[in-house]
């Protein structure tokens, strides 16, 4: 199956500061890319969809300027936590879509934030 | 709105069969996936349906009935391996909706 990749895997950052979160898609381009963020026990909650070159949709309550995306390529979206706090401690994940059919998204590893 | 509902929990024993439904009601309706993860872990793709009926492979099957806005998942000889959280997702009008989860436990 596809492979979708993000780094860091688990990151503790000091309340306050910024953390960027990398996804990539390692072997298909992808025309859109999701970032989710799952708390324990809970359902993935989807915060933002980016299209490849555009601005990212963001969902109702997630604040833009506070996760910035930047999809700058057809393999690459970022999602950056700018002044984390204690409460943005979750578990993030991107997924990915190309052009394979069925069109299904395909998942990073995830990344771990801990926010001191 | 979007709604998926399925249950929160459910137990099976090592070699039986367990279904786990999913009902939703969308916006829409471009397919439904079912997904499973593992503690600690990203979803990993199991199935998808866009159409009536049932798609099987090896031991998971998945069906959909799009007018009853219902689909399940049926996994066959269970295994302990199995044990973890099977995630319904609905693409509707909007990105991938998914459900809360029923997290699957196989006893031996």
């Amino acid at each position: 199956g596809a492979v979708v990749s993000q780094h860091p895997s688990w990151v503790i950052c000091k309340s306050g500061t910024s953390v960027k979160i990398e996804c990539r898609s390692l072997d298909f381009q992808a025309t859109t890319m999701f970032w989710y963020r799952q708390f324990p026990k809970q359902s993935l909650m989807l915060m933002a969809t980016s299209n490849e070159g555009s601005k990212a949709t963001y969902e109702q309550g997630v604040e833009k300027d506070k996760f910035l995306i930047n999809h700058a390529s057809l393999t690459l979206s970022t999602l950056t936590v700018t002044s984390a706090h204690p409460e943005d401690s979750s578990f993030y994940i991107c997924s990915a879509r190309g052009y394979r059919p069925p069109d299904t998204q395909y998942f990073g590893p995830g990344t771990r934030l801990t926010v001191l | 709105g979007q709604n998926i509902d399925q249950p929160t929990e459910m137990t099976a024993t090592e070699g039986a069969i367990v279904q786990i439904n999913c009902t939703y009601q969308t916006s829409g309706f471009n397919g439904l996936f079912w997904y499973q993860q593992h503690a600690g872990e990203a979803p990993t793709f199991l199935s998808y349906n866009v159409l009536d009926g049932l798609e099987e492979k090896g031991r998971f099957s998945s069906f959909l009935s799009r007018s009853k806005g219902y689909s399940y998942l049926l996994l066959k000889e269970l295994q302990m391996k199995d044990s973890a959280s099977y995630l319904c997702a609905v693409e509707g009008n909007t990105p991938l909706v998914f459900g809360k989860g029923t997290r699957l436990s196989v006893i031996a």
